[in-house]
């Protein structure tokens, strides 16, 4: 199989502190994956590409300094928020392919913020 | 810039019938994969099924299949003998090749919620 977990599955907290989300691959090495946002109601966002070992790629519109990406190891990629605000409140789903001849990515269960 | 369109935010059938989902896309890129997924109220992704643009074959996944119209750039998806569980969100989705030969991120449409009456 190949399968994706994230942590935390929903996380609440204030305005102006930072919250991490990890994105793991149980069973394969991704040198890959993607982060994307949800919002109520409304289709997947394309936020990042996040490369193992080097610097993520952003989305036009995406804030790199406000969405902080990080890909230690090939089995996990960690989300930052930082600084969150009520408008960054959202559904983050990150995704993974098993290499980089794989079309397809499996996603993670998603981790939804909330900030008050 | 890739873009996908999905016309029909709702559609409802009786459990056991045909349906159909359109999608339309629009990519200057000659190699591509074109992806639906699903998305029920756990709001997990799942693929439904995947086709490469270089494939002239209609991909088909047991009820599920799609009509592949590279020329009109068009992505449908049949679902046949609709079941309960097959209520949900439908995302068609666009991404081009990568140097490898494998799938950068996607682009989803807005989506098309089904439902599947008893």
């Amino acid at each position: 199989g190949a399968v994706v977990s994230q942590h935390p599955s929903w996380v609440i907290c204030k305005s102006g502190t930072s919250v991490k989300i990890e994105c793991r691959s149980l069973d394969f090495q991704a040198t890959t994956m993607f982060w994307y946002r949800q919002f109520p109601k409304q289709s997947l966002m394309l936020m990042a590409t996040s490369n193992e070992g080097s610097k993520a790629t952003y989305e036009q519109g995406v804030e790199k300094d406000k969405f902080l990406i990080n890909h230690a190891s090939l089995t996990l990629s960690t989300l930052t928020v930082t600084s969150a605000h009520p408008e960054d409140s959202s559904f983050y789903i990150c995704s993974a392919g098993r290499g980089v001849w794989e079309e397809t990515q499996y996603f993670g269960p998603g981790t939804r913020l909330l900030v008050l | 810039a890739q873009t996908v369109t999905q016309s029909q935010p709702e559609m409802s059938v009786q459990e056991a019938e045909t349906v159909t989902l359109s999608c339309t896309y629009d990519t200057s890129e000659n190699n591509y994969y074109l992806f639906w997924y699903k998305q029920p109220p756990s709001r997990q992704m799942i693929l439904v099924i995947r086709q490469e643009a270089y494939k002239q074959q209609n991909a088909t996944e047991n009820r599920f299949s799609v009509n592949f119209q590279k020329a009109a750039k068009s992505f449908s998806l049949k679902i046949s003998d609709s079941q309960l569980g097959d209520t949900a969100m439908y995302f068609c989705a666009f991404s081009r090749e990568n140097s490898g030969g494998g799938a950068d991120g996607l682009t989803f449409g807005k989506g098309t919620h089904l439902i599947i009456q008893p």
